[in-house]
């Protein structure tokens, strides 16, 4: 049973253009969440979403951001027009269900230039 | 709203000498306490949590850590550290976002370094 899959590993984007992160779920995981690690900071907590439904986002900025996880397919985090600032490391992490433990990806490495 | 400070933002420490890695949190609700290790070019893994019951906690990789609610703290602990511990470690709290959704709120991580 594959972990947690995020692909590409390392991406690199000039300014203005758009990133799109892939993260697959372990197998029978219908639970995703994002978390964005700054550089000099902590994880942050982006987004949580079950398939085909955005839970909450409450840690999405309002714009550029968008997240999905649609019924077939990996879930996919999409940052429009980017900027330096959003140079990061972005995880995934899935469960089986609410609460339950969350297995992490090895992230994709942003690097805006 | 919950949160988690890590004291300490890097910690050097010799091979086989003990290690402790501070964390405090802040939480207005029941407290369920994680601690995540990042190995480099990795995801994180975790280490241990403190859901209930005995405030000690034993991990993976020899690792404890004591849950003190009076002073609010979960530190970890190793007695003797190899230089393969060399990692990023992360103080999580379980907090609670939209639909009473579990959401990790992390520190800012220890990155700590074993020297031979």
């Amino acid at each position: 049973n594959a972990g947690v899959m995020q692909n590409p590993r390392h991406l690199v984007r000039r300014r203005g253009q758009e990133a799109r992160l892939r993260c697959s779920p372990m197998k029978g995981h219908s639970h995703v969440y994002w978390y964005r690690q700054l550089p000099e900071e902590g994880l942050k907590f982006m987004v949580y979403l079950q398939k085909e439904n955005i839970i909450d986002e409450s840690g999405m900025p309002k714009e550029r951001f968008s997240a999905e996880f649609p019924k077939e397919g990996p879930s996919i985090l999409r940052i429009q027009q980017v900027v330096r600032g959003d140079s990061a490391a972005y995880f995934c992490a899935s469960s089986t269900g609410l609460n339950e433990k969350l297995f992490f990806g090895s992230g994709t490495q942003l690097s805006v230039l | 709203a919950q949160s988690v400070t890590q004291l300490d933002s890097q910690v050097p420490v010799f091979e086989e000498a003990p290690v402790e890695l501070r964390c405090n949190y802040s939480s207005s609700v029941s407290v369920y306490l994680f601690w995540y290790v990042q190995y480099p070019n990795q995801g994180l893994q975790l280490l241990l949590k403190y859901l209930s019951g005995s405030t000690l906690v034993k991990g993976i990789n020899g690792f404890e850590a004591e849950f003190n609610k009076s002073q609010t703290s979960f530190h970890l602990r190793k007695p003797s550290v190899h230089i393969s511990d060399t990692a990023e470690y992360f103080c999580a709290v379980l907090g609670r976002g939209a639909e009473g959704a579990q959401k990790l709120v992390f520190g800012q991580g220890t990155r700590l370094t074993i020297n031979p």
